[in-house]
């Protein structure tokens, strides 16, 4: 158990639809990521938080997706207007300072998403 | 670009078969070579860092090594619970990135 919570694991939803997805890290987390994973692709970075700074984002991730970290504890990543293609595990990974350096993330067990 | 590549893309062996998993990278500036485990319906699980040629860390029946081109993950005399997808990833080198970026994976299967 890497301490690491993701809410909801699983979630149907109809196009144009949107959704949100909640991550709740341990409170030595202070570095908090978003991936995203496709079925036999390695997880794709989405966004880095610092606390509740976020501090980078993929050029590749539209304007449809935001996330955010209120007060550096929890994070929530939305999309909105889903499309077919937005079908896939939403991975959340935690961790403390050392943690890009070391590569030590802490995953969660992701919230997989299904467009229809 | 960098970008690491792993082979094979997936792998079957019977228990107590040793082999190889290779991760090929082209980096410029290498700040940590990770390696995870991501069993079905799971996030990935940390196993490894390596920072320099050379180097190799070990856990149980894996080992870690680093070149200068590629880092290998061998596996001695594997049992089924080792079945899972490896994952290698590198933390891109230049500016102030925090990102870690993984390969695709190498599907390992120990049958009985």
């Amino acid at each position: 158990d890497t301490g690491v919570s993701q809410d909801p694991r699983h979630k149907i939803t109809k196009r144009g639809q949107n959704v949100t997805f909640r991550c709740d890290p341990i409170s030595e987390h202070n570095r908090l990521y978003w991936y995203r994973q496709t079925l036999g692709q390695g997880p794709e970075f989405l966004t880095y938080f610092q606390n509740e700074a976020q501090l980078e984002k993929s050029r590749l991730l539209s304007d449809r997706f935001s996330a955010e970290r209120p007060k550096g504890s929890f994070s929530t990543l939305e999309i909105q207007r889903t499309e077919q293609g937005d079908s896939a595990m939403y991975l959340c990974a935690g961790t403390g300072p050392q943690g890009p350096s070391t590569g030590e993330l802490f995953f969660g067990e992701g919230s997989r998403l299904t467009v229809l | 670009e960098d970008q690491v590549t792993q082979s094979p893309e997936a792998l079957r062996l019977q228990e107590g078969e040793s082999s190889s998993l290779n991760c090929s990278y082209t980096v410029s500036g290498l700040r940590g070579l990770f390696w995870y485990r991501q069993d079905p319906g799971k996030g990935p699980e940390f196993l490894f860092t390596l920072y320099s040629a050379g180097e190799e860390k070990e856990k149980e029946r894996l080992k870690a090594t680093l070149t200068k081109k590629e880092s290998f993950l061998h596996i001695t005399a594997p049992k089924p619970e080792d079945s899972a997808t490896y994952l290698c990833a590198h933390r891109p080198g230049g500016g102030a990135t925090n990102k870690l970026i993984f390969g695709t994976g190498t599907l390992l299967a120990v049958q009985p």
